[in-house]
């Protein structure tokens, strides 16, 4: 099993769908919860970050963790072409950059 | 400042030639990093550097020789690669013990080895 496991997709919704994107994961030890946006031929960008269970609302994104279910959630209300993109989750039992573990990524395309 | 600059954005080179690549940021971030991304892959770590200092290798052949001049600046050096190293390479900075709030990634060097 994989430490952090993600549809790949490809997901396609057409414009102003909820958009729900999800991970799973098996180390129980992870209480730092990231997800990141990544555009083509682009590095990832920081989207949303969460600490331990809970939920985190940033305008159009929120996202949501399950400590118990060892799932996390990223939703994007109203989205739009421009949100076509790879996410990735990412997750960490620690603070420092080094014990991050990516999940592979979700690509998700918004039809006009 | 908020941004992680790499040079150059694309790269070919030989099996027998030697080129760098570059990372820049001047956000005061004191943990910088090397990443490799394979397509439709996440980023794989590959260097950290910690206060100017060697943390972390993930077993990285000696094809790829890090250095991180100043706090700063990081390099990537490439020597003899194999076309299997082709990839994305990507910087990324934060500030130490904070990477989940400000991790920030450059936008990579897109390597092709001949």
């Amino acid at each position: 099993q994989k430490e952090v496991e993600q549809d790949p997709g490809p997901l396609s919704v057409p414009e102003g769908a909820i958009v729900s994107l999800n991970c799973t994961y098996s180390n129980s030890a992870f209480q730092y919860f990231m997800w990141y946006r990544q555009y083509s031929r682009k590095g990832p960008e920081l989207l949303m970050y969460t600490y331990s269970s809970g939920n985190k609302e940033d305008g159009r994104f929120t996202a949501q963790v399950d400590k118990s279910s060892k799932y996390i959630s990223l939703f994007i209300r109203d989205s739009q072409p421009s949100d076509s993109a790879t996410y990735l989750c990412a997750m960490s039992a620690g603070l420092h950059g080094q014990n991050f573990v990516f999940g592979p990524g979700t690509r998700l395309s918004v039809l006009p | 400042d908020t941004e992680v600059t790499q040079t150059p954005k694309h790269l070919v080179m030989g099996m027998t030639n030697k080129k760098s690549l570059k990372c820049e940021q001047h956000m005061g971030h004191r943990a910088m990093y090397w990443y490799k991304q394979k397509a439709k892959k996440p980023p794989e770590l590959m260097f950290v550097y910690s206060y100017e200092k060697l943390s972390i290798n993930e077993s990285v052949p000696s094809r790829f020789s890090p250095e991180c001049p100043n706090s700063s600046l990081l390099n990537l050096h490439l020597h003899a690669l194999q076309p299997e190293d082709s990839a994305l390479y990507l910087c990324a900075s934060s500030q130490e013990g904070q990477a989940q709030t400000g991790y920030t990634f450059g936008s990579g060097t897109r390597l092709t080895v001949v």
